[in-house]
């Protein structure tokens, strides 16, 4: 399958500190996005890269994609308590539907 | 608030049960995904509608079944309810689809809980 696999799946840090995730997918995309859940709670898009993208910032964030090896990196900076969630990775099936990874659990300690 | 809707937020019932969940996708969007979260197995893509016509299916079991609406709301149907089935139902909707999906939005989940 295309299933995204993201990594680590779990990190904990301090806050201030950054938090880096990785995710590595299968077959060719047509995009890679990024979505946080709290616990129990629906998720939430961060930030979407196409696939003729290498990198792309918002605020905090930093999305990295290298579609030769298949892989792409969330970067949080700074850390803080609130970024406390789960992280998912989904690929786009080229728009038949979007696949998640696991997920990684981030635990920033205050 | 993402802007999508579900209904309901919590339901227990029994094994051998059926139960419908429901969803209203944010205003504008055409296409919803239905999502199942469990535990053991992460966020499992089921099935997705675009304008009333289903697009794609994923790992949906065939006691399950769903639809869109002309109102392009979407219920999700569960029969003959199994313990496994306990999970958190997500819905998602986006603008478009196919290359120009874009964005997930996603409701809070009905969670479901098979005794």
């Amino acid at each position: 399958s295309q299933q995204g696999e993201e990594d680590p799946q779990a990190l904990s840090i301090q806050e201030g500190e950054n938090a880096t995730m990785n995710c590595s997918y299968k077959t060719s995309i047509n995009n890679l996005q990024w979505y946080r859940q709290n616990s129990g709670r629906g998720l939430v898009h961060l930030i979407l890269i196409r696939s003729n993208e290498r990198e792309k910032h918002s605020g905090r964030l930093r999305v990295t994609l290298d579609t030769s090896k298949k892989s792409s990196s969330l970067l949080i900076t700074a850390s803080r308590a609130a970024d406390t969630a789960s992280y998912f990775c989904a690929t786009d099936n080229y728009g038949q539907n979007f696949v998640f990874g696991p997920g990684t659990r981030l635990s920033v300690l205050p | 608030d993402s802007g999508v809707t579900q209904t309901p937020k919590h339901l227990i019932t029994a094994t051998g049960q059926r139960v419908t969940l429901r969803c209203s996708p944010r205003s504008g969007d055409l296409s919803v995904y239905w999502y199942q979260q469990s535990l053991d197995q992460g966020l499992q893509f089921l099935i997705q509608y675009y304008n009333g016509e289903e697009r794609a299916k994923g790992n949906i079991l065939e006691r399950f079944s769903a639809q869109q609406f002309p109102d392009l709301h979407s219920e999700l149907n569960l029969s003959s309810l199994e313990l496994g089935d306990s999970a958190l139902y997500f819905c998602a909707s986006s603008v478009g689809q196919g290359l120009m999906s874009g964005e997930l939005f996603f409701g809070e989940g009905s969670r479901l809980t098979v005794l």
